[in-house]
């Protein structure tokens, strides 16, 4: 019953380095999310994809790239590491347009 | 410019007594509502919602009110456990929008 995996839990990169975070859902859903969450803040969308081959920004796309392989999987790639992107990255999915999303557990993620 | 506020950072309550947690909003497009509550080193986790259309939705402990006229609503948790301890995000969405709007969440503990 695993739901929503983000790998991986922690990650601490130095300025200018590039990672991806990967992300996979197994509840056959067809919406997938990324957002970012910062202290103080709501979470706030980087990127969204509405079925495998789609994507659309979100609120916060600026040095973030994404891509949905397939259906169950959606990843989020930061090519240039900045520490603006210092945050908690959380990976969603949804039932077509649900405002019921189901989250993985989180990546923290330290830019040095 | 926050479309969704919660203005309570924190909130502390007696095991047993009402919790009540307030949220207002500015968009008045808005048509669904919606409360998720966060674990530590967790995905928020979807609680309850309401449509536009309701003033008010029950489930088991939980009842969510909407005032529109005020842009505001509130979650009441009757009778308040200790599981009940959490980080509560309210969010928000117009019907032809699939991104949601979300509060900076609301810590709530719960005292025994």
């Amino acid at each position: 019953n695993a739901g929503v995996t983000q790998t991986p839990k922690f990650q601490v990169l130095k300025t200018g380095q590039s990672m991806t975070l990967q992300c996979a859902q197994d509840m056959n859903h067809n919406s997938m999310y990324w957002y970012r969450q910062d202290p103080g803040m709501g979470l706030r969308l980087i990127y969204y994809s509405a079925s495998e081959g789609t994507t659309d920004k979100g609120e916060v796309p600026n040095g973030y790239n994404v891509s949905r392989l397939n259906k169950r999987e959606f990843s989020l790639r930061l090519e240039s590491a900045a520490p603006s992107q210092t945050s908690v990255y959380f990976c969603a999915s949804s039932e077509g347009n649900s405002e019921k999303l189901f989250f993985g557990s989180g990546t923290q993620l330290s830019v040095l | 410019d926050q479309q969704v506020k919660q203005n309570s950072p924190s909130l502390s309550v007696q095991e047993g007594r009402i919790s009540i947690l307030n949220c207002d909003y500015t968009n008045s497009m808005f048509d669904y509502f919606l409360w998720y509550k966060k674990y530590p080193a967790e995905g928020p986790t979807f609680l309850i919602s309401i449509s536009s259309i309701k003033d008010k939705n029950e489930d088991g402990r939980f009842t969510v009110f909407l005032n529109k006229s005020a842009k505001h609503l509130s979650l009441h948790i009757v009778p308040s456990q200790p599981g009940d301890s959490a980080v509560y995000f309210c969010a928000a969405r117009e019907d032809s929008n699939y991104q949601l709007i979300w509060g900076a969440g609301t810590k709530l503990i719960i005292k025994p």
